[in-house]
């Protein structure tokens, strides 16, 4: 089974400049999740998608971050413009269906996209 | 506000020494709870989850957890490590109902063979 596709894995940008990062989660898998991981933390989460919908994104920095999931598939998160503290590794993670039911919460996590701002 | 939290960031120990990773969590309510673990230049995968039942959980590579509700604790624990155990490990928690996972900071393991 193929895992979850992530691109690009590493990006080097000047700070204002915009990036885009691509996922494509596992197939079949519903639910679609961006986290933000900054050296030295555990993952959060920035947004969250079932189907095409967005779930929760709640802690996303939606002045400068915005995400899609047109088709139900595959998504793209964008930063612009990108700060310094934007620097990251940015994970994409699929699972069957919502975290909130027994039985479901497995997350299944790409390698990352990382992120330096210069 | 939901939070996760793990101790002793940094844990450096010789093969053959067991291995405690200590997670708390401050939700109340029902929750399922996860440890991750990350090996060098890999992604993130799942170790071990409890959801209900035995508050002993079994998982991967010789791992188990044990859930106690009333500290709020889900601790990670290995008998004997090895040299490939060297990763770091996060644990993680949502709540029945509740989309989000939250993930402490981790714990960064290294075995000396």
């Amino acid at each position: 089974e193929a895992g979850v596709a992530q691109s690009p894995r590493y990006k080097i940008i000047e700070k204002r400049q915009s990036v885009a990062f691509w996922c494509n989660p596992i197939s079949g898998h519903a639910t679609l999740y961006w986290y933000q991981q900054i050296l030295g933390q555990g993952p959060k989460l920035l947004i969250q998608f079932q189907n095409n919908g967005v779930v929760d994104d709640s802690q996303l920095p939606k002045d400068r971050f915005s995400a899609e999931r047109l088709k139900g598939v595959d998504s793209t998160l964008k930063i612009q413009p990108a700060k310094l503290e934007d620097s990251a590794v940015y994970l994409c993670a699929s699972s069957l269906g919502g975290t909130g039911g027994v039985g479901t919460g497995e997350l299944f996590f790409g390698e990352g996209s990382r992120l330096t701002v210069l | 506000a939901q939070s996760v939290s793990q101790h002793n960031h940094h844990v450096i120990l010789s093969e053959a020494a067991s291995l405690e990773l200590g997670c708390n969590y401050s939700y109340g309510g029902t929750v399922n709870l996860f440890w991750y673990v990350q090996y060098p230049g890999q992604h993130l995968q799942l170790l071990l989850k409890y959801f209900s039942g035995d508050p002993l959980v079994k998982g991967i590579k010789g791992f188990e957890a044990e859930f106690i509700k009333s500290k709020f604790s889900f601790n990670l624990r290995k008998p004997s490590v090895q040299w490939s155990d060297t990763a770091e490990y996060f644990c993680a928690v949502n709540r029945r109902g509740n989309n989000r996972l939250a993930f402490g900071k981790g714990n960064q393991v290294v075995v000396i063979p």
